[in-house]
C-alpha cells in the first residue's frame, strides 16, 4: 500500500525556519518526481515545488522561491521541504504528492500525504 | 503563468441532483486537466484525469469534459459522499501545476 506520511509541522515565528519531512513507503521512491502542495486556511490548492528522481530538475512557485529548498534522499525514502525567512502567508497545510504519468498519459499527483500544518504567527 | 478560474465558487444541491462544475484556464491547455475532490480535513483524492478520464475505482456518476480552455466536471446523481470540494489542476505546465480556487458543493 503507498503511504505517504508528512511530520515537522508546527508552530514558527515570522522569519524563522522550520523543516518538513514526507516518509514513503509501498512503492519504489527513486522512481518517482514528488511535489509539495499547500493550502491556507479556508483557501484552494497551492503548487509549491517539484524535484525529479534524481533531484536534477527542480522548481518552485514564485511566491517560496528563494525562501523554500526541496530535496529528497531517495537511500531514506524521504522528502524535505526546508523552509527559511517565513511570513504569515505561509501558514497552510502542507501536503507532498508523487507525481505520475496517470493512466501512462498525463501527469498528475496520484497520492498525497494526509497533510501537516504549518503556522507562522508572533 | 497559467491561471485556472473555477466558477462557482460554491454549490447547493440535493441527492439524486445533477450538478456541473465549471474550469477556465487561461490560456488553452489542450486536456491537461485533472480534478480532485476534497474532504474536511482531508487530503485531495484525484477523480479524473487528462479531462474526461475517470482514475480507477472513481464511480461512473462522476464525467468530465472540454478541451482548450473550457473544462466541465458533472456529477450525474448526486450522493451523499459526494459533498465536497472539488478542484481543477492544470498540468500542461508541469511541473508548475496549477489549481482553481475549488468549489464546495453542500446539500441544499
Amino acid at each position: 500500500e503507498v503511504q505517504l506520511v508528512e511530520s515537522g509541522g508546527g508552530l514558527v515565528k515570522p522569519g524563522g525556519s522550520l523543516r518538513l519531512s514526507c516518509a514513503a513507503s509501498g512503492f519504489t521512491f527513486s522512481s518517482y518526481g514528488m511535489n509539495w502542495v499547500r493550502q491556507a486556511p479556508g483557501k484552494g490548492l497551492e503548487w509549491v515545488s517539484y524535484i525529479s528522481t534524481s533531484s536534477s530538475r527542480i522548481f518552485y512557485a514564485d511566491s517560496v522561491k528563494g525562501r523554500f529548498t526541496i530535496s529528497r534522499d531517495n537511500a531514506k525514502n524521504s522528502l524535505y521541504l526546508q523552509m527559511n525567512n517565513m511570513r504569515a502567508e505561509d501558514t497552510a497545510v502542507y501536503y507532498c504528492g508523487r507525481d505520475e504519468l496517470i493512466g501512462g498519459r498525463l501527469p498528475g499527483l496520484d497520492y498525497w500525504g494526509q497533510g501537516n500544518l504549518v503556522t507562522v504567527s508572533s | 503563468d497559467i491561471q485556472m478560474t473555477q466558477s462557482p465558487s460554491s454549490l447547493s444541491a440535493s441527492v439524486g441532483d445533477r450538478v456541473t462544475i465549471t474550469c477556465r484556464a487561461s490560456q488553452s491547455i489542450s486536456n491537461y486537466l485533472n480534478w480532485y475532490q476534497q474532504k474536511p480535513g482531508r487530503a485531495p483524492n484525484l477523480l479524473i484525469y487528462a479531462a474526461s478520464n475517470l482514475q480507477s475505482g472513481v464511480p461512473s456518476r462522476f464525467s468530465g469534459s472540454g478541451s482548450g480552455t473550457d473544462f466541465t466536471l458533472t456529477i450525474s446523481g448526486l450522493q451523499p459522499e459526494d459533498f465536497a470540494t472539488y478542484h481543477c489542476q492544470q498540468t500542461y505546465s508541469t511541473p508548475m501545476y496549477t489549481f482553481g480556487q475549488g468549489t464546495k458543493l453542500e446539500i441544499k
